[in-house]
């Protein structure tokens, strides 16, 4: 069945350095693709989504593409800050309308 | 976004206790009703579906006789854990389906703890 496969955590940095969280899935056909966010003592939020081959969804200084040839969808951040410290959810959508995660990854960064 | 709460937040309990998760969508109507759990290091896993009004539906190895699912109501879904046990211990939440911006939304969730 369809799955989600993301990087381990937990992953710590320094405000201001590069983020890369990984994210591969497996699924029959072409799902719409997304990152969700929680912060503590928060529900998930939507953090970005793309819906097709190729498209960049892009939101609050993240980003991801949706890659056919390599089935991934990498979170990336230019320049991280504190108040990004958070876990993060790759996710598509199933058959059922339901998401499928991955396990998530806590994000923490350090000033 | 929308704005989901989920209540209680915590709950501690003996095992055979039956607890009640309420789940309510405070500014838009939801139709269909997402339930996942998360048990420790693992991806959160879709329960069951609910659709208000209608019986919901149960994800293979999800017992429907001890997760009783209510969605009276277009903006309330309740879980109820019947004659909890220790393994039932985890983070469940819910997630409502904004139908017109296609969109689930979630629930801060409630983290259950079976002595």
């Amino acid at each position: 069945g369809d799955s989600v496969t993301q990087m381990e955590g937990p992953v710590t940095l320094s405000e201001e350095a590069f983020l890369t969280i990984n994210c591969t899935y497996t699924a029959t056909g072409y799902p719409s693709l997304f990152w969700y966010v929680q912060y503590p003592g928060e529900g998930l939020q939507l953090l970005l989504k793309a819906t097709k081959a190729d498209d960049k969804g892009s939101n609050k200084g993240f980003e991801a593409t949706y890659r056919k040839e390599t089935t991934s969808f990498h979170l990336e951040k230019g320049s991280v800050q504190v108040s990004d410290s958070a876990v993060y959810f790759c996710a598509l959508i199933g058959s059922q309308g339901n998401l499928i995660f991955g396990k998530g990854t806590k994000l923490s960064v350090k000033p | 976004g929308a704005v989901v709460s989920q209540h209680p937040s915590w709950v501690i309990c003996k095992s055979g206790t039956s607890v009640k998760i309420e789940c309510r969508s405070l500014d838009f109507q939801a139709t269909t009703m997402f339930w996942y759990r998360q048990f420790p290091k693992q991806s959160l896993m879709l329960m069951a579906t609910s659709n208000e009004g209608s019986k919901a539906t149960y994800e293979q190895g999800v017992e429907k006789d001890k997760f009783l699912i209510n969605h009276a109501s277009l903006t309330l879904s309740t879980l109820t854990v019947t004659s909890a046990h220790p393994e039932d211990s985890s983070f469940y939440i819910c997630s409502p389906l904004y139908t017109t911006q296609e969109t689930q939304y979630f629930g801060p969730g409630t983290r259950l703890l079976v002595l």
